[in-house]
């Protein structure tokens, strides 16, 4: 079974501190994904990679950065939290673009900004 | 940019009857349309995958559909168990694969 873990399942942190929110996968794929999910927005494409070292923006990357130094591991930074970056943050991972295009989840992590 | 529209009403239905969950998009029709279940507190889980050229997919009790002149899917789960409670998603996938947009999911309560 694809194993995508998260580490924190909750997470509290003050306005201003920079906040590591990292991804390990154990089915060696070369894509990954973070994403933000809102209430009544859906989840929205944060970054994703397809390689390491490689990265690339989704659709609303501002406020976030991101780091992938190994295959399995692919880590989503807030330089400096705001409220507004209070979510749930979900990873995913992909193996070689083929059908299904099926994406394998994380639990999900519980960001709150205070 | 690709729309993507789903109830966000809850769905509450009765067990043994068949749900049924819309997924309703704008602009130009997705290569592939997928459909994942997401249980509180849990990543999403795929479940099936559409093409633009299939009519009809199964999967056990599941169903999709997609009409590309609607710019519609629609999922459905027959004799439905409290067990499939859940909110479902669909996503869209361009031409590219590279990206999935979702939509905002449908949350389904199937009552005894």
């Amino acid at each position: 079974d694809v194993k995508v873990t998260q580490s924190s399942r909750y997470l509290v942190k003050r306005t201003g501190e920079k906040v590591f929110l990292e991804c390990v996968q154990d089915m060696d794929h070369e894509n990954m994904f973070w994403y933000r999910q809102d209430p009544g927005l859906g989840l929205r494409l944060i970054y994703f990679s397809y390689d390491v070292k490689m990265k690339e923006k989704g659709d609303i990357p501002e406020g976030y950065s991101v780091s992938r130094e190994k295959k399995e591991r692919f880590s989503l930074i807030l330089e400096s939290a705001s409220t507004n970056q209070t979510s749930m943050y979900l990873c995913a991972t992909r193996t070689f673009d083929r059908i299904p295009y099926e994406q394998y989840f994380g639990p999900g992590t519980r960001l709150t900004v205070t | 940019s690709q729309k993507i529209e789903q109830n966000s009403e809850a769905l509450n239905i009765q067990e043994g009857k068949t749900a049924t969950l819309t997924c309703n998009y704008t602009n130009y029709s997705p290569a592939y349309l997928q459909w994942y279940r997401q249980d509180p507190g849990r990543g999403p889980v795929f479940l099936l995958l559409i093409r633009e050229n299939e009519k009809e997919k199964r999967k056990e009790r599941l169903k999709v559909t997609f009409d590309t002149t609607l710019k519609q899917s629609l999922f459905h789960i027959t004799a439905s168990q409290p067990a499939d409670s859940a909110t479902y998603l669909c996503a869209l996938i361009t031409g590219t694969a590279s990206k999935l947009t979702f939509g905002t999911g449908t949350r389904l309560q199937v009552t005894l």
